[in-house]
């Protein structure tokens, strides 16, 4: 079965700080990850996906992850946080059944990101 | 491209009254799924559709959810009677024949079920 787990239900930073939410997978065949925002009264919307042959992708917002599949991890940084980046935080996995059907994505249960003025 | 649209926004009813909920797809797209998101649970997948026909439903809590897909540009969630249990913020999303691309989310019907 396939699984996030986001490891810290909030993280503080301060203004200007290094902004690290990590994401780590459990997966037996290879996963397709992606990172989510949702800001307050509204919907998802998509930050980054990853794509096959890269460890690094760059989102939105100045946002990057790095796929580790020795740790199983897609961490998600930002350099240098703004007032705006306040918000909850989805890492999500979307797997190939064996058979080849598509499934959904399964969330992990979000970081809600909170910045220090 | 004018996004997931869903209907209403928000939604409040008293329990045992039947609530139905809307959304329109992204054109084009051959995927649709319900989800619906509460403090507790976070983040759960209730039920998706490959073109209109339900693909899996094991998500769907009980007897008293059903979901319907009519054509490409429309889909029904219904909770009949709801409880005050169902409260819940339920989206929307949709995505292309990829099966690996990202889906994309309307901004979700917010029910208060009193």
């Amino acid at each position: 079965a396939q699984s996030v787990t986001q490891l810290g239900s909030h993280v503080s930073v301060s203004e200007g700080a290094l902004v690290l939410l990590r994401c780590n997978y459990s997966s037996s065949v290879p996963p397709y990850l992606f990172w989510y925002v949702q800001y307050p009264n509204q919907g998802l919307q998509l930050l980054l996906k990853y794509t096959s042959a890269a460890t690094l992708f760059k989102g939105i917002n100045g946002f990057e992850a790095e796929f580790k599949k020795s740790e199983t991890s897609f961490h998600l940084t930002k350099p240098s946080a703004h007032m705006s980046d306040a918000a909850e935080y989805f890492c999500a996995v979307r797997l190939l059944e064996p058979g080849g059907g598509a499934d959904g994505l399964t969330f992990g249960k979000g970081t809600h990101l909170i910045i220090q003025p | 491209d004018a996004g997931v649209i869903q209907s209403p926004r928000h939604e409040v009813t008293e329990m045992g009254q039947e609530v139905t909920l809307r959304c329109k797809p992204i054109s084009g797209h051959d995927y649709l799924f319900w989800y619906r998101q509460t403090m507790m649970r976070g983040l759960e997948l209730l039920i998706y559709f490959n073109n209109n026909v339900p693909i899996d439903d094991s998500g769907m809590p009980e007897d008293r959810f059903s979901a319907k897909m009519p054509n490409a540009s429309f889909s029904t969630l219904k909770i009949q009677p709801s409880e005050p249990r169902d409260s819940a913020v339920y989206f929307c999303a949709s995505s292309p024949g990829r099966r690996t691309g990202p889906l994309h989310f309307g901004n979700g019907t917010r029910l208060t079920v009193t």
